[in-house]
């Protein structure tokens, strides 16, 4: 089992250029997480989907960030037009979504660092 | 909503040392209770998790309990070695009808074991 894979591991953008980040969940695993860990703001979730679908989108900035989940072996994290402030390491994470309320771990990649010039 | 507090942002100890870092929590939910590790390059992975109140998770030789009283989650181990230096976040999700819920964090407690 390779765990959870994240592409690129390092992304260095201009200011006002476009990235696009990836992750593979692990096989089998039906929900995928997207979290954000900066210095000053910690570990903050961004995004879910659950079977492919978007459950809860809370935490995404209003603007210039999107996540999708075209199929169930990967879902990417685009943010248009970057900024300084996107500048951070970028967190994918899947679990198991069982019925019954049961917390299944969920397990992370070792994230996308992002640098915006 | 949900929040998570860690006030130790650094800890340094020696090898044999005692560890203790406090945690508490504030939500509305039921909650499972988590310590993350997270080590240098890697992503935050689970070190031990409790779902149900005044219980105690354990691995590794780290131990927590979640106290509902108190509304406390402290991580603590008897002897620290220099391998366990890493960042430590405590956490929380709420219970769900079905399935996983998104996690809130800690701010972390940056652990440094001197040989």
């Amino acid at each position: 089992n390779a765990g959870v894979i994240q592409t690129p591991r390092h992304k260095v953008t201009g200011k006002g250029q476009e990235a696009t980040l990836w992750c593979e969940p692990i096989s089998g695993h039906s929900a995928v997480f997207w979290y954000r860990q900066t210095i000053v703001q910690g570990l903050e979730f961004l995004t879910y989907f659950r079977n492919q679908a978007p459950i809860d989108d809370s935490g995404m900035p209003k603007e210039r960030f999107s996540a999708q989940m075209p199929n169930q072996s990967h879902s990417t994290l685009k943010i248009q037009s970057t900024q300084p402030q996107d500048s951070a390491v970028y967190l994918c994470a899947s679990s198991l979504d069982r019925a019954g309320g049961a917390q299944d771990t969920q397990y992370f990649g070792p994230g996308t660092r992002l640098l915006v010039l | 909503g949900d929040s998570v507090t860690q006030k130790q942002g650094q800890v340094t100890l020696s090898e044999d040392d005692f560890l203790f870092i406090n945690c508490t929590y504030s939500t509305t939910t039921y909650p499972t209770l988590l310590w993350y590790v997270q080590y240098l390059g890697q992503g935050p992975q689970l070190l031990l998790k409790v779902t149900t109140a005044n219980n105690k998770g354990i691995s590794r030789g780290f131990e927590a309990t979640y106290d509902k009283g108190t509304t406390s989650f402290h991580l603590q181990k008897a002897s620290v070695q220099e391998s366990d230096s890493a960042v430590y976040f405590c956490a929380l999700v709420p219970l769900a009808n079905y399935g996983n819920e998104k996690i809130t964090f800690g701010a972390g407690t940056k652990l440094t074991i001197k040989p």
